[in-house]
Parts: structure tokens; C-alpha cells; sequence
């Protein structure tokens, strides 16, 4: 299958501090999402992009569609506790339309 | 949450017998998904459906089966369990008009 390199596995950070992560692959894909899933529940969609370059914000959220159309980044800004949880990118292959690749997730914890 | 419910949400069951998941949507969404969610894999497509009995297999689909007879049902099924198949399952939807995919909150399956 696919494999999209998701990356860091996990971060710890202090609260207040900024936050990068980053999905890449040697294939093109045609849409990035990215979702948060907290223990026990079904991932949650925090930021949709459709075009190479595309620059998109939700709240302290920022998600970038890498130009190359091969990776995407998410960047959390000041973060709080409740930012605690698992990351993961998802892309949509280029030329297959209705499948998507997730990555493996960055587990990130949130130091008070 | 997109109206999406699964269930059963938790289920044990013994190798070699069938298990049925299900997946029931609110909104008529025209396509729905099956996944499973394994440490160390991320997410992994297993059958999806774009509309009423028209389905196609994903990256994992051997030993399962899907059926989607009612636009809001789409059902999973475990013809003969085995311990391999013990995961969490979730369901997702795709919004119409968009690529943005929305998840249940899932079923956790063990096969003993």
C-alpha cells in the first residue's frame, strides 16, 4: 500500500510552545486532510486542502499543501492541554479517487 | 459528527464464527467507508461503497465482506473471525461535493 511518513511519531512540549508536524510520500496526491483523534473516538477533521501551495488556518491551526503535492504540514500554535491527543495526516492519491492513505499518527502531549 | 453511529461498539467474539458491524448514517451521503485502525498502520481502507449495492475493495479487504442495501446502512462482515482481524473499526463518510471524509466513533472488536 501507500505510505505516507508521517513525522515526529510523538512530541512533548510545554504549554504555550508551538508545535510542527509534517506527512510526506514519494507519490502525488490531490487532497490533504488532517484529523485529531482523542483515546476511545473516532478521529475528528480539523483542516481540508485542495491545491498545491494552499495555506489553510482553523483557530491556532495551520495546514500547508506542499507544493510539490507530496507532503503537507500542520503547525499548532500556543498550545494548551486540550491539544493533547493524535494527529494524523490523510491524502488522496492522485488518479484513484475514492481511496485515501492515512499516516501512522504523531502523538503529541502537553505539558501544564 | 455528520449523524454517524456504529454497532455495536464493543464486541468479543470466538475465532471462526461471523461477525456483522454496522454502520448507519443520517444524512444520505452518497459514499461510505470501512476502516481499521491497528497500532503501528494507521488507518487502512477496507471496502467502500458510492452508493446503494455498488462497493469495491480497498488496501485490506481479504476476509471481509460489505453490503449496502439502504443509502443509510452500510454493513461489515467478519464471514469467519480470526484473531488477525482484532482491531477498531470505524466507519466514515464523504461529504457530498467534497473530499472530506467524517468517522464514527467505532467499534472495537476482539476475536479470541
Amino acid at each position: 500500500g501507500q505510505q505516507l511518513n508521517q513525522s515526529p511519531q510523538s512530541m512533548f512540549i510545554q504549554e504555550g510552545e508551538d508545535v510542527s508536524m509534517n506527512c510526506t510520500s514519494s507519490s502525488i496526491f490531490n487532497t490533504w486532510l488532517w484529523y485529531k483523534q482523542d483515546p476511545g473516538e473516532g478521529p475528528v477533521l480539523l483542516i481540508a486542502l485542495y491545491k498545491a501551495g494552499e495555506l489553510t488556518s482553523n483557530g491556532r491551526l495551520t495546514a500547508q499543501f506542499g507544493i510539490t503535492r507530496k507532503d503537507s504540514f500542520l503547525n499548532i500554535s500556543a498550545s494548551i492541554p486540550s491539544d493533547v491527543g493524535i494527529y494524523f495526516c490523510a491524502g488522496q492519491l492522485a488518479g484513484t479517487g475514492n481511496q485515501f492513505y492515512f499516516g501512522t499518527g504523531t502523538s503529541l502531549t502537553v505539558i501544564p | 459528527d455528520a449523524g454517524i453511529t456504529q454497532s455495536p461498539r464493543h464486541k468479543v467474539t470466538e475465532t471462526g464464527t461471523p461477525v456483522t458491524l454496522r454502520c448507519h448514517q443520517t444524512e444520505n451521503h452518497r459514499y461510505m467507508y470501512w476502516y481499521r485502525q491497528d497500532p503501528g498502520h494507521g488507518l487502512r481502507l477496507i471496502h467502500y461503497s458510492y452508493g446503494v449495492k455498488d462497493t469495491d475493495k480497498g488496501e485490506v479487504s481479504d476476509g471481509y465482506s460489505v453490503s449496502r442495501s439502504k443509502t443509510e446502512d452500510f454493513l461489515l462482515t467478519l464471514e469467519s473471525a480470526t484473531s488477525s482481524q482484532t482491531s477498531v473499526y470505524f466507519c466514515a463518510i464523504r461529504r457530498d461535493g467534497s473530499y472530506e471524509q467524517y468517522f464514527g466513533p467505532g467499534t472495537r472488536l476482539t476475536v479470541t
